[in-house]
């Protein structure tokens, strides 16, 4: 059973940092893309960063470029967010998502973790 | 900046039929954009019904289809039931890495 547990969320000051995980089992987590996507409070979902199976290619939306970096360790079958300048807009539940096989699509989501930036 | 459009909300009744749409600002939606259904209910993460157009996932159910129709992506829900009162997200890849997800449609089965 496709299981992704995500954890590291909590209250942060604006301009604070904090990393995201999320555990991954069920599956041969090297073979697959993985993405982090994002809803705030009461909004729709918004796209965020996307890393290749083995790592070699990230990419992240423009909203958290240059602040957000998307990193995996295979041998711990864990995905990561770390995210820097913080800001209340950041605000958001935070779900880490599988690729289906062939990329390009999603299946198995996380329960999600909020991260809340305030003072 | 691409902007991804659905219809903010529906209703529908208990056995009806149900069409939800999912439009791109660059143009008509086609194959290669990888078209996604989500279904979404309150308090709950997203779960994926619908990838690459048309294929569903082991867990979804018959009564939901994906299709192409007229320059959109389409999810049709077919023999309405309660349960599928919820928020659908579609989700568009517009190459170049860059997915862009859909308002959303809140769906009350009324």
């Amino acid at each position: 059973e496709v299981q992704l547990v995500e954890s590291g969320g909590g209250l942060v000051q604006p301009g604070g940092s904090l990393r995201l995980s999320c555990s991954a089992s069920g599956f041969t987590f090297s073979s697959y893309g993985m993405h982090w996507v994002r809803q705030a409070p009461g909004k729709g979902l918004e796209y965020v960063s996307v890393i290749s199976g083995n790592g070699g290619f990230t990419y992240h939306a423009d909203s958290v470029k240059g602040r957000f970096t998307i990193s995996r360790d295979n041998s711990k079958d864990t995905l990561y967010l770390q995210m820097g300048s913080l800001r209340a807009e950041d605000t958001a539940v935070y779900y880490c998502v599988k690729d289906v096989p062939g990329g390009y699509s999603f299946d198995y989501w996380g329960q999600g973790t909020l991260v809340t930036v305030s003072s | 900046q691409t902007v991804v459009t659905q219809e903010p909300s529906l209703t529908v009744s208990p056995g009806g039929t149900v069409t939800l749409t999912c439009a791109s600002s660059t143009g008509a939606v086609t194959s290669g954009y990888y078209p996604n259904w989500f279904q979404q209910k309150p308090g709950q993460a997203p779960r994926a019904l619908i990838y690459s157009t048309s294929n569903k996932h082991s867990w979804t159910p018959a009564r939901f289809s994906g299709s192409l129709l007229g320059g959109k992506a389409a999810l049709t829900l077919s023999g309405v039931q309660p349960e599928d009162e919820a928020e659908y997200y579609c989700l568009l890849y517009h190459g170049g890495v860059q997915w862009v997800f859909g308002g959303g449609t809140k769906l009350t089965v009324l």
